[in-house]
C-alpha cells in the first residue's frame, strides 16, 4: 500500500536552532515530492522535488530528495517563531496525492 | 485574485442532515480536489476532478458526492451526515493532475452531532 511517513510527529526548539524534518515514502510510479507549510489554515506550497540529490533552497529552508533510499528531508536553519507550523510532505500516486501526517514544529522565543 | 475560496467556514449538523460545501477558484486551473483533514492523519483525498466535466474517487469517497459545476466551481455534498464526517475540509486546485503544486482554500470546519 502506498504510504508517506513523516518524523518526528512534533518538535519543540528555541529560536536560532536548526531543525531537520524527515519524510519517507513508498508509492508506485514516483514523479515528485512536495513540501507544504500549514499554519492556522490552508497549507501553502514550499518545494517540489523531482530529481534525486537536487537541493532546493529558499532563504533558511532547504530540502533534499533521495530517490534511492526513498526519503526527503526539510532543513530549517536559524529558526524563528514564525516558522512554527505543521510541515506536510506529499507524494503523488497516479492521480491521487498522498500526504504524510505532518510534523508540528514549535519554535520558542 | 482571491485564489481558492470555500463556504461556509464553519458548520454544525445533526446526524442525518445534508449539506453542500462550495469551492471556487479564479486561477483558471483545470484540476480541483476535496480533502479532509483529521488529527494525526494528515490530508486525505475524497474526490478530485481532472478537468471540467470529470470527477473521480480518491482515497476516502464513501458518504460523499461531488459536482464540477464549471471550470471554476467544485462542490462537495454530504447526503446524510454522520459523526465520522466531523473534520476540516479543504478544497484545492492545480493547473493539471500529475503531482503539481496545489493551491488550497481556507477550509471548512464541520461538526456532526
Amino acid at each position: 500500500e502506498d504510504k508517506v511517513v513523516q518524523s518526528p510527529l512534533s518538535l519543540v526548539v528555541h529560536e536560532g536552532d536548526t531543525v531537520t524534518l524527515n519524510c519517507s515514502y513508498e508509492v508506485t510510479n514516483f514523479r515528485s515530492l512536495l513540501w507544504y507549510k500549514q499554519e492556522k489554515k490552508a497549507p501553502t506550497f514550499l518545494f517540489m522535488l523531482t530529481s534525486s540529490g537536487i537541493e532546493k533552497k529558499s532563504g533558511r529552508l532547504s530540502s533534499i530528495l533521495d530517490k534511492k533510499e526513498l526519503f526527503s528531508i526539510l532543513n530549517i536553519t536559524a529558526t524563528q517563531t514564525g516558522d512554527s507550523a505543521v510541515y506536510l510532505c506529499a507524494v503523488p500516486n497516479n492521480n491521487d496525492m498522498r500526504f504524510g501526517a505532518g510534523t508540528r514544529l514549535t519554535v520558542k522565543p | 485574485n482571491a485564489g481558492v475560496t470555500q463556504t461556509p467556514k464553519f458548520q454544525v449538523l445533526k446526524t442525518g442532515q445534508s449539506m453542500t460545501l462550495q469551492c471556487a477558484q479564479d486561477m483558471n486551473h483545470n484540476s480541483m480536489y476535496w480533502y479532509r483533514q483529521d488529527p494525526g492523519m494528515g490530508l486525505r483525498l475524497i474526490y478530485y476532478s481532472a478537468s471540467e466535466g470529470t470527477t473521480d474517487k480518491g482515497e476516502v469517497p464513501n458518504g460523499y458526492n461531488v459536482s464540477r459545476l464549471n471550470k471554476r466551481e467544485f462542490s462537495l455534498r454530504l447526503e446524510s451526515a454522520a459523526p465520522s464526517q466531523t473534520s476540516v475540509y479543504f478544497c484545492a486546485s492545480s493547473e493539471a493532475l500529475g503531482g503539481r503544486e496545489q493551491f488550497f482554500g481556507p477550509g471548512t470546519r464541520l461538526t456532526v452531532l
